[in-house]
This record gives C-alpha cells, structure tokens and sequence, in this order.
C-alpha cells in the first residue's frame, strides 16, 4: 500500500533553516510527483511546491519561492523540503503528499511539526 | 487572485444528507478536488476529478461541479464523518488554492 512517512518535529529559532524528508513506498517513486503544504494552528490549508521525483523539476509558491528548496533522491525513494530564514508565522504542521503534474493529492504523510520560537 | 468560499460550518442529524457548497469564479471548468480531514489528522482525498471517488471511500460519497458552485454531498451521515472538508483546484501552472473549509458538525 502506499505510504508516506515523515520525518519527526523540529524546533528551530527564527533565521535557521529546516530540511524534513518525506520516505515513499508502495508505489514506483519516479512515476509521480511529491507536493509540499502546510497547515497553521487552527488555519487550512495552504500549497508551498511541487516536486517530480522523476526529473526534478520544481513549481514554487510565489510566497516563499525565495526560501524553499524541494529535492527528491530516487536511489533512497525520498523527498525532501527546505525551508530558510524561518520565522514565527512557519510555524505549522507539515505535509507531503503524493500528486501527479497539476492534479490532485492522493496520499499525504502523516505531517511534522514545525516550531519556530525563539 | 483565485477564491474559493465554502461555508464555515454544516451541522446534520446522523442519517440526513450534508451538502457542502465551494464557490469560485467559473469553478466549473476546473477540476475541483474534495478533502476530509479529522482534528489531528491530515487530509484524506475523497473525491477528485469533480465526481470520482478513490478506492476505499464510501458512495455515500458524492459530488459535482457546475457554473460557480462545486457541491460535495455526504449521504446517510454517520458520526465518523464528523470533520472538516476542503476543496481544491489548481488554477495555472504554478498556483494550487484551498477552499476555506467548512466543518460538519453531526449533531
């Protein structure tokens, strides 16, 4: 069965960055891509990239496009997603999720939450 | 930018039929995706392409998209479907947006 299985929580101070990876199996990784979102305490749900696990091409929300970084291994079938200069307003729960080009979010993880305090 | 409204809550007796509406500005000429996410959980698909439904999901199930308004309609509610519904679009080649979510409350 598919899975996406997610890295643990972080807490980090404002400025430092985050990497959190995102372990795929059940599934030809290569064949599709890996989206990347978010969720803030009590908000929705909110969209920050694409990545395709087969040629690594990216798609950036224009919000933190200056910041982000995804990259996907096919030799370990994990993607990963990095996020710098981290402020309070990071904080949130993040999800991977399974997504072909421009379509929907079959399989999520089970999100990693972010803390950004100082 | 792309809205999508959808309403805060829908509250329905166990049994009764919940509809919940996403509107958006001609929604109906996108592919408009339905998610259900249980508090402390993340998201599970349960609808995609405006009417299909995964594997696994119940055909209690059920959806459309037309004009301005998307509908996902939850037959012979059940306690368990007690959660918060997104829906979902993308709308160019570098834009995904959320619906703002509504929450069904199963009196």
């Amino acid at each position: 069965q598919v899975q996406l299985v997610q890295s643990g929580a972080e807490v980090k101070r404002p400025g430092a960055s985050v990497k959190v990876s995102c372990k795929a199996s059940g599934y030809t990784f290569s064949n599709y891509g890996v989206s990347w979102l978010r969720q803030a305490p009590g908000q929705g749900l909110e969209w920050l990239g694409w990545i395709s696990a087969y040629s690594g091409n990216t798609k950036y929300v224009e919000k933190v496009h200056d910041r982000i970084n995804m990259t996907a291994d096919t030799s370990t079938d994990t993607a990963y997603m990095e996020l710098r200069s981290l402020r309070g307003d990071d904080t949130a729960v993040y999800y991977c999720a399974r997504s072909g080009h421009l379509s929907y979010f079959d399989f999520w993880g089970q999100g990693t939450l972010l803390t950004v305090s100082s | 930018s792309y809205v999508l409204t959808q309403p805060p809550s829908v509250s329905v007796a166990p049994g009764q039929t919940a509809r919940i509406t996403c509107g958006g500005d001609n929604i109906g000429e996108k592919s408009l995706h339905w998610y259900q996410q249980k508090t402390g959980r993340a998201p599970i698909l349960v609808v995609y392409d405006d009417t299909d439904r995964p594997s696994g999901i119940p055909e209690r199930f059920s959806a459309s998209n037309s004009g301005n308004t998307a509908t996902l309609t939850i037959s012979r509610v059940e306690v368990g479907d007690e959660a918060d519904y997104y829906c979902q679009v993308w709308t160019g080649s570098t834009d995904v947006v959320f619906g703002t979510g509504t929450k069904v409350n199963v009196l």
